[in-house]
Order: structure tokens, then sequence, then C-alpha cells
């Protein structure tokens, strides 16, 4: 079992759905990195979070501590927000960071 | 501010060559990664280095080296390339404290043959 589990792998939405993208880890950590790849781009980090929410825009991240668990959150979606995005853990005292297998988001217009 | 640059972006290679990989970072970060992403697999750590002068191994070392002459460069390298080396490569960098973003770099896509 991957100390990183992400869910869905996949998503296709319409573009103004409410978008939810899950992470479940294993592990105790420090935080919890949300990135954004777009295709043949470069990786973006998103969020660095150790507790509770952070917003930025039209997303935002929770993290559960307790449940080992943490949702990313798009509003209004867009094409543009097409991407996949992937979250990452670092664990207590660890110096690198483990990486989730990653959601490709398909927003159609 | 650059941030993390990797060069080059990309690169075929035959099977038994060498080369290297040169990722910079100009943020005066102590912690540089290097990863391999694979389709259908998340981001594997290869090396890393926490500081000039160290370097260590990650998940998947074999078939790699890596150097850190110098805090804003770290260098991968490939002595006889195989086809599973065959990849995207990425570079990341991060200050030491725990609590801070890593910043990447654009990617290698790296096809030997």
């Amino acid at each position: 079992k991957n100390e990183v589990e992400q869910s869905p792998q996949n998503l296709t939405a319409q573009e103004g759905e409410f978008i939810t993208i899950n992470c479940s880890y294993s592990v105790g950590i420090s935080a919890l990195h949300w990135l954004q790849q777009h295709p043949g781009g470069g990786i973006v980090s998103l969020f660095m979070l150790s507790s509770g929410k952070k917003k930025h825009g039209r997303l935002i991240a929770t993290i559960n501590i307790q449940e080992k668990h943490s949702s990313l959150h798009i509003t209004a979606s867009h094409p543009r927000d097409s991407a996949v995005y992937i979250c990452a853990v670092r664990g207590q005292g660890a110096q690198k960071l483990v990486f989730g297998q990653g959601t490709r988001l398909t927003i159609n217009p | 501010n650059a941030g993390v640059t990797q060069t080059p972006k990309f690169r075929v290679l035959k099977t038994g060559q060498s080369m290297t990989l040169l990722c910079a970072q100009d943020m005066n970060h102590e912690y540089m990664y290097w990863y391999r992403q694979d389709p259908g697999m998340g981001l594997r750590l290869i090396h890393y280095s926490v500081g000039e002068g160290t370097t260590a191994k990650g998940e998947v070392p074999d078939g790699y080296n890596v150097s850190r002459l110098k805090k804003q460069n770290f260098l991968l390298g490939l002595e006889s390339a195989a086809p599973s080396q065959t990849s995207v490569y990425f570079c990341a960098s991060k200050e030491w404290t725990r609590r801070t973003e890593a910043f990447f770099g654009q990617g290698t896509r790296l096809t030997v043959v």
C-alpha cells in the first residue's frame, strides 16, 4: 500500500462544477503539500499546510491530522484548471517528500 | 529571480551514452532533490542533498550519481544510460526549515533509445 493515496485518479467535470480531490496518508506528517502540474509543464506548489484550512482564490485545501486526510477543492471550475494535482507529505523529522500518484482533472467547457 | 532552472529541457540518448543534468537555484536553498516521473506513478526520489558537499540516496538511486559541489547547483549524472531511464526528471529545492514549500524546475524529458 502506498504511503500516500489520492482519489480519484481521473476526474472529468463541466465548467462551473465544484471539484474535490482527496488525499489519504498513512504516516505521521509535519506538512502536506498540494502541487499542480500542467500538461507538458513544470510543477507548481499550490499549498503547504499542517493543520486546518487554506484558501487561495478559487482553491481551498483542508487537512484533518487525526484522520490523516486532506482535500483540495476548486470552486467554479474552469477549463484552465485542467491539470494533474499531486498530494505530497513530509514525514515528521523527514527531509523528503512522499508523493501520491496524482489526480488528472479535466474541465470541459 | 529565476527560481529553479533545469538544463537541458529535452534530450535523446543512445543506450550506453552518458550525460549530466544540471539543476540551478538562486534562492540560497539548502535542500535540493532529483525526482523522476513515470506514467501512472508518483514522483520518485532519486537522490537528494541537504547542503553543499553532501548527497544521499533516495528511493531509486541505481544507475545515477549526483554531486553538490556548489550550494546553488545539483548535478544528476547517468554514466551508462539505459532505456529504463527514459523518464521526465524534476529537480526541486527548499529551505532547510520544515514548514516551507518546495520549488520545482520545469523538468527534463529524457529518452534513451
